[in-house]
């Protein structure tokens, strides 16, 4: 059973460029969020998705954009890249359990996206 | 709105002797919470969770925690340091129930170094 994937490993963008990181969920779960974790830091919430929509959202400006697909994949697009975006992006994947408290289920995290701007 | 604050940025211990890391949190809502490893280039592991019922949580690797409601703590110990533990770990919480259960919010980390 593939844990959650994501592509590419590492990525070098300069300002101002924009990019797109993926994500492919764990076997049977349906939920995605994307987490930055800078240096030295904690993951930082970014956004989750769920049925192909926008749940809930951390404090991230609109130039980090998301979207899932019918196959609960999910794209991670930042626009107008700055300095400060430099970090490792971590996608995570479960499921909502019908009659299960909305946090129940633990999240599955992936490896990672190594994002350098230059 | 909750926060997560885990004391003592780098924690060294000797092989054999007790880890113990310190996480505090501060949540609206009763919380869940949980401990999740990260070894060098590599993602997050979940090492344990606190949803409710029994109080004291085994988890991977010999690693446990006590959730202290009175406390506001779920600190990690684990008996015996092993090489292997040198990690970084990170505290994480979310509510319960309502919107904010999206999403897990973190400790900074504590980084652990075990010396031979």
């Amino acid at each position: 059973d593939a844990g959650v994937t994501q592509s590419p490993t590492h990525l070098i963008k300069t300002r101002g460029q924009q990019v797109t990181l993926r994500c492919s969920p764990k076997s049977g779960h349906d939920t995605v969020s994307w987490y930055q974790q800078a240096l030295g830091q904690g993951p930082q919430f970014i956004f989750q998705y769920y049925e192909e929509e926008e749940r809930q959202r951390g404090n991230f400006p609109d130039r980090f954009s998301g979207h899932q697909f019918p196959n609960y994949s999910s794209e991670l697009n930042v626009n107008a890249l700055l300095l400060g975006d430099s970090a490792l992006y971590l996608c995570a994947s479960r499921i909502l359990s019908p009659g299960r408290p909305l946090g129940y289920n633990e999240q599955f995290f992936g490896p990672g996206t190594r994002l350098t701007v230059l | 709105a909750q926060s997560v604050t885990q004391l003592g940025s780098h924690v060294s211990v000797s092989e054999g002797a007790l880890v113990l890391l310190r996480c505090n949190y501060s949540s609206s809502v009763p919380p869940y919470l949980f401990w999740y490893v990260q070894y060098p280039n590599q993602g997050l592991q979940l090492l344990l969770k606190y949803t409710t019922g029994a109080t004291l949580v085994k988890g991977i690797n010999g690693f446990e925690a006590e959730f202290k409601k009175s406390e506001t703590s779920f600190h990690l110990t684990k008996p015996s340091a092993h090489m292997s533990d040198a990690a970084e770990y990170f505290c994480a919480v979310t509510p319960y129930s309502g919107a904010g259960s999206y999403q897990l919010t973190f400790g900074k980390g504590t980084k652990l170094s075990v010396i031979p």
